[in-house]
């Protein structure tokens, strides 16, 4: 069974710095490009970033300041986020898949249950 | 970046209505096109991919259509468990982007 979950969410100042991981699991990890997405309270959803094998892109929200990872080897992935603001606070995802090659484009099929990340003096 | 507009941001529906929401893409994003729903406090699930495609496991109410700027999301026969919000995604290019949502409540 597909399995992602997140983890490494809480409180912190503005400013501040937190490091997200998600531990992957049922599915070869490697293979797959890595997404996170987060969702403002009571607001809708927002791409942040993407890595696979060959790229990384972010989101110009938060370029600069987050870096997403990944280490296949421990089937996981990763968001250190810095200078975090007020306007950081989501709930983050992580989803799996992603990207385009050839002539086909990938979609988010598998998505953990979140992590949230406040943001707040 | 690609904008994604849908309407209509609520939707209030009886148990048996056919319902569709539409969403349109500020560009051509051929068939790129990904249907959520979501409850809350939960994460997002795939319902449709490729515009038309049923994700394994979706009930077959649930149909989707279109491709190039102007899609649909239609379920047939409106059941209690569809009480929702419908996120439509296009992953045609980055930076990914979403509709702002249809919340489909009881009438």
């Amino acid at each position: 069974e597909v399995q992602l979950v997140e983890s490494g969410g809480g409180l912190v100042k503005p400013g501040g710095s937190l490091r997200l991981s998600c531990a992957a699991s049922g599915f070869s990890f490697s293979t797959y490009a890595m997404n996170w997405v987060r969702q403002a309270p009571g607001k809708g959803l927002e791409w942040v970033s993407f890595i696979s094998d060959r790229a990384s892109y972010y989101a110009d929200s938060v370029k600069g300041r987050f870096t997403i990872s990944r280490d296949n080897a421990q089937n996981s992935l990763f968001l250190q986020m810095n200078g975090l603001r007020a306007d950081d606070t989501a709930v983050y995802y992580c989803a799996r898949g992603g990207g385009c090659t050839g002539d086909t484009c990938y979609y988010p099929d598998r998505w953990g249950q979140g992590t949230l990340v406040t943001v707040s003096s | 970046d690609i904008r994604m507009t849908q309407s209509p941001s609520t939707l209030s529906a009886s148990v048996g209505d056919r319902v569709t929401i539409t969403c349109r893409a500020s560009q051509t994003i051929s068939s790129w096109l990904a249907w959520f729903q979501q409850k809350p406090g939960k994460a997002p699930r795939l319902l449709i991919y490729k515009a038309s495609t049923l994700q394994g496991g979706v009930p077959s109410r649930f149909s989707g259509s279109g491709s190039g700027t102007e899609f649909t999301l239609a379920i047939s026969s409106l059941q209690p468990d569809d009480f929702a919000t419908y996120y439509c995604q296009q992953y045609n290019s980055f930076p990914w982007t979403f509709g702002q949502g249809t919340k489909v409540d009881i009438k």
